[in-house]
């Protein structure tokens, strides 16, 4: 079983839609969570941590269930701007220990359209 | 601040060639890491570094070595490049210690052909 799944996409969704994204993880240990954002020949770049209690920054939400070792990504008002590939990425690592084994999983992409 | 900056963007090798891929980070962390993203695959992690003059292997070590002989720079070196070692290259830098909700900073990759 891959460490990290995601749906690979892609989306396509209209501007204005709300989107959302999944991912599961087989670590069972896995300490921290993050959703990165990798736009079209670019780098990753960190967009949210996922904290236990579920978190919000504006018009994305993100969501853990350690139960059933599942990330979610709300993505609500979609713009134009949103279209990249979404990262799921899950540490191991206990707290304290550095992020060195963070795992990413392969991505899903997102195009929002006009 | 430059952030993270990678040297080359853009290398075509021949088979059997070496060369060095630098990375250079400007914000004083601690750990450093170099990633190679394929075609349908995540990025895999190749070696790290925890400290000045500190290496690890990664998940896919094979065909590479590192050097981080100063905190701010990360070398990784293809000593006889082979056609499976045509990707992207990523090198990133983390402050390091203290949390295990860090975030990695990513320089804009290298992309590396081999025929």
């Amino acid at each position: 079983r891959k460490e990290v799944e995601q749906d690979p996409g892609p989306f396509n969704v209209p501007e204005g839609a709300t989107v959302a994204f999944n991912c599961t993880y087989s670590n069972s240990a896995s300490q921290s969570f993050f959703w990165y954002r990798q736009d079209c020949r670019k780098e990753p770049k960190l967009l949210m941590s996922v904290y236990s209690s579920g978190n919000e920054d504006g018009r994305f939400t993100a969501q853990l269930n350690r139960a059933s070792q599942y990330i979610s990504l709300l993505i609500r008002d979609s713009k134009l701007s949103d279209s990249a590939t979404y990262l799921c990425v899950v540490n191991p690592a206990y707290s304290g220990a550095g992020s060195y084994q963070l795992t990413f999983g392969k991505g899903t992409k997102l195009s929002v359209i006009p | 601040n430059a952030g993270v900056t990678q040297t080359p963007k853009f290398r075509v090798l021949k088979t059997g060639q070496s060369m060095t891929l630098l990375c250079a980070q400007d914000m004083n962390h601690e750990y450093m890491y170099w990633y190679r993203q394929d075609p349908g695959m995540g990025l895999r992690l190749i070696h790290y570094s925890v400290g000045e003059g500190t290496t690890a292997k990664g998940e896919v070590p094979d065909g590479y070595n590192v050097s981080r002989l100063k905190k701010q720079n990360f070398l990784l070196g293809l000593e006889s490049a082979a056609p499976s070692q045509t990707s992207v290259y990523f090198c990133a830098s983390e402050e390091g210690f203290s949390s295990s909700y860090n975030e990695q900073f990513f320089g804009p990759g290298t992309r590396l052909t081999v025929l």
